[in-house]
Parts: C-alpha cells; structure tokens; sequence
C-alpha cells in the first residue's frame, strides 16, 4: 500500500515568490493534515480537513497562507509570497475516520517538502 | 491545552547499552500518549501509543514506554540500541479531536 506522497521534496525560492506544495493521503483516508516543523522543533498543525471541509484551520497564517482539497482526496497548500522566516519543512499526514473526543486514529506523515527562501 | 516538554534536546549513547528518552506532559484532560521517530529527510514514523489499558505499552523496534499519570510522564526506554537507532524522536500528546501536540524532540546518537 503506498504511503502519502507529498511533490515537490525540496523547493528552493527567492522571497515574495509564491510556492505551492501537493499532498496525495493513503489511499481511502478521510482526514489530512498540513504541518509545519521548524528547524530543531516538533511538527506544528497548520490545518485539518475532513474530506473537503477544513475543520481546524485556526494556526493557518491566513494572510499569505491557503489551503485546498476540493475534491476530498489530494490537497495543495500555497504561500504566496514567501518570506525568509518560512523556510522550514513541510509535512502532510493522513488518517482515517472522523476525529471525536473518545478516539484516535493514527495519522500517517509523509516525507515532507523541506523550503528554503532565499 | 496540552504540552509537551522533551528536556534533553540530544542523548548520546553507545550501541548495545540501554537508553531512555524522557517526556512530560501538560493537560487538563484525559490524554493520548505517543512516540514518533523521524530518520534524517523523511517523516514521522509511530513508534508506539497509549490510549488506555496497561500503562507500560510496546513499539516496534524493540522500544516501549511507560505512562505515569501522577508523574506526568511518558519515558522512552530500549534496553539495547543499535547504530541504526539514530534519529529524531518525538514525544507528542492529544486530548482528542485528533489533535497532535508535539514535543521539541530529543536527537538520539548512537556510536559504536
């Protein structure tokens, strides 16, 4: 079974250009998540769908930041334009079910697209 | 909100000895507990998890933890390591909704 698949692996930009990265989640899971993870920290939630609704989206920078899944399966997230500070690795996880507080389903990552802004 | 706090930021360790990677947390809530590993340019891979039941819970690749809800805690152990062990591993902690809060994580060098 293949795993996420995340395009492009690594992306080099100059700042204030737009750069957009693809996630494809297992195949058959509802619920993708968009990370960001910083050099030498812990992954941190940027935005959750289930299926095509983004159900958290409250840690998207949403002034240069976006986000879609239109179609519930693949999904693109967009900067534009790129500044210095986001410079940093990119991850997309996928899990299956819906998310309550009595469950948990195992999210699945992906390689990650590490950005460099120049 | 939960927290997550891993205070060694590298373990360094030679191959065959035992280690362990500590992590406490902060809620206000009931939790789920987990380790994720992280090889050099690749993502994360679920070493193990609590969810409830037995307090001591075991991984793949030998590795178990322990839950102590009075401690806060949620350590790392493997009795023997390998050099294929290093790598990053991450503590990380959900009060549900699916929502993963992850530690700073601790880097494990092993050498022979």
């Amino acid at each position: 079974e293949a795993g996420v698949v995340q395009s492009p692996r690594y992306k080099i930009i100059e700042k204030k250009q737009p750069v957009a990265f693809w996630c494809n989640p297992i195949s058959g899971h509802n619920t993708l998540y968009w990370y960001l993870q910083n050099l030498g920290q812990g992954p941190e939630l940027l935005i959750r769908y289930e299926n095509e609704e983004a159900v958290d989206d409250s840690q998207l920078p949403k002034d240069r930041f976006s986000a879609e899944r239109l179609k519930g399966v693949d999904s693109t997230l967009k900067i534009q334009p790129a500044e210095l500070g986001d410079s940093a690795v990119y991850l997309c996880a996928s899990s299956s079910g819906r998310g309550n507080s009595s469950s948990y389903n195992e999210q699945f990552f992906g390689p990650g697209t590490r950005l460099t802004v120049l | 909100a939960q927290s997550v706090t891993q205070l060694d930021s590298q373990v360094p360790v030679f191959e065959e000895a035992p280690v362990e990677l500590r992590c406490n947390y902060s809620s206000s809530v009931s939790v789920y507990l987990f380790w994720y590993v992280q090889y050099p340019n690749q993502g994360l891979q679920l070493l193990l998890k609590y969810l409830s039941g037995s307090t001591l819970v075991k991984g793949i690749n030998g590795f178990e933890a322990e839950f102590n809800k009075s401690q806060t805690s949620f350590h790392l152990r493997k009795p023997s390591v390998h050099i294929s062990d290093t790598a990053e591993y991450f503590c990380a902690v959900s009060g549900g909704f699916q929502k993963l809060v992850f530690g700073t994580g601790t880097r494990l060098l092993v050498s022979p």
